[in-house]
């Protein structure tokens, strides 16, 4: 079965630094791997997602991912962290039927001031 | 305009009650999804709809019951409400059923409390 990991409860980094929030996958076949934040009292945004083609994968409010195929990997990141970057991020596959969404257990990322 | 809306955003409730949520999409899409997420933020997919037909039905108690009129609207109604089901439900929808690259767009939530 499809599934993700997010190592990290929570990340800390101060306004102005970069921030890389870490993902990890167990797919059987190709995955297909999104970004969703999910702000206080709101819904999921949608970020980004990696379905095929550059390894590098720009997404909205500046963000970007990098899909590491030998390392599993799907980290989110962003050279300069913003106080408003403060939110709860899913990493998400698709299942193998294409037809759910499997989330991780969401990294909390807190940037200070 | 909202893509996708749920009613209410709060509800209160003793157990035992019965309660409705209702969702609306406006983006035109063909499939639809109800989430929860537990107190401890984790997001698990309940139900999803393709063309007012059920797809998905991942071992929720009959107690749920979710009610499609037509591919607009996915409505999730909960019979005897208990402590358990305290959490947040989340609207979904994605153009169409299948495929790699799908997005799927997320309403507010609503959050329910069982008391």
């Amino acid at each position: 079965a499809q599934s993700v990991a997010q190592p990290e409860d929570q990340v800390n980094v101060a306004e102005g630094n970069p921030l890389t929030v870490k993902c990890t996958y167990s797919v059987s076949g190709n995955p297909y791997l999104f970004w969703y934040v999910q702000y206080p009292n709101r819904g999921l945004q949608f970020l980004l997602k990696y379905i095929t083609g550059d390894n590098l994968v720009k997404g909205s409010y500046g963000f970007e991912a990098e899909f590491n195929k030998s390392q599993t990997s799907f980290h989110l990141k962003k050279p300069s962290a913003l106080v408003s970057d403060s939110a709860l991020y899913f990493c998400a596959v698709r299942d193998e039927g294409f037809q759910k969404l499997v989330f991780g257990t969401g990294t909390r990322l807190l940037v200070s001031p | 305009d909202t893509a996708v809306s749920q009613t209410p955003k709060y509800l209160v409730t003793q157990m035992g009650n019965d309660k409705s949520i209702k969702c609306e999409q406006n983006l035109g899409h063909d499939t639809m999804y109800w989430y929860k997420q537990d107190s401890k933020k984790f997001l698990k997919i309940m139900f999803s709809y393709n063309n007012k037909e059920l797809i998905i039905n991942e071992t929720v108690p009959n107690r749920f019951s979710p009610k499609s009129p037509d591919k607009a609207h996915l409505n999730l109604h909960i019979n005897s409400l208990e402590l358990g089901d305290s959490a947040v439900y989340f609207c979904a929808s994605s153009p169409v059923l299948s495929g790699a690259h799908q997005t799927q767009y997320f309403g507010p939530g609503t959050r329910l409390l069982v008391l």
